[in-house]
């Protein structure tokens, strides 16, 4: 069974700080990673995806990167703004295009 | 806005009534998933259409809950009799036809059982 851990937990930075989420899985028959941006009490808006057979992917300040082999992810935001606090949640596709979730990382970008 | 639209917001219901969601996906996209989310965890899977199609559904869903995705269009989670440890957020998500395509998401719908 796939299991998905996000570390760490919670982060809170200050404002202008590059920062680097983490997630690992257990099983890396994947087909993609996706990362997820979720406020509190919203649904979830997707942030990137990175095909099994990529090693990264870049939007704006946000880059992720993949080593299937490892079962690794990492989510790097460049300058953090307060406007980026909210949970971080990475996700792996498997048979079905059924997505395993990790509990996320709760980021806190302050003043 | 992702496209993926779930009515209502929010539900507040007691324990024993039924209650029943509507999940409208993006219009071209023929899979539709239903997950669950509780305080601080993660989303987890809880049955997913393809098409009219219901293809699979998780050991989370007990006899209690159905869901329906009549004509391939929009899709309805029910549950009845509920219990408190039903108090979760409700999640649809959308999937094109390709393969290997991101999920769209929905604002999701927050039960609490009172």
């Amino acid at each position: 069974k796939q299991e998905v851990t996000q570390i760490p937990a919670a982060l809170s930075v200050p404002e202008g700080e590059n920062l680097v989420l983490n997630c690992s899985f257990t099983d890396s028959a994947i087909y993609n990673l996706q990362w997820f941006r979720q406020d509190p009490g919203k649904g979830l808006t997707s942030l990137l995806l990175i095909q099994s057979s990529q090693r990264e992917q870049t939007s704006g300040r946000l880059n992720a990167s993949l080593d299937k082999s490892s079962g690794r992810s990492t989510l790097y935001i460049a300058a953090s703004q307060p406007g980026d606090s909210a949970t971080y949640l990475c996700a792996v596709t498997g048979t079905a295009s059924k997505l395993t979730f990790g509990t996320g990382t709760r980021l806190q970008v302050t003043l | 806005d992702t496209g993926v639209s779930q009515d209502p917001r929010h539900k507040i219901t007691k324990r024993g009534q039924n209650v029943t969601f509507r999940c409208d996906p993006i219009s071209e996209h023929n899979r539709l998933y239903w997950y669950r989310q509780t305080l601080g965890q993660g989303p987890e899977f809880l049955t997913y259409f393809q098409n009219e199609a219901q293809l699979e559904k998780s050991r989370l869903l007990s006899d209690r809950f159905s869901a329906e995705r009549p004509k391939g269009s929009f899709s309805t989670l029910e549950i009845q009799r509920t219990e408190q440890g039903d108090s979760a957020m409700y999640l649809c998500a959308s999937i094109p036809r390709a393969q290997n395509t991101e999920a769209f998401f929905g604002q999701g719908t927050r039960l609490t059982v009172v």
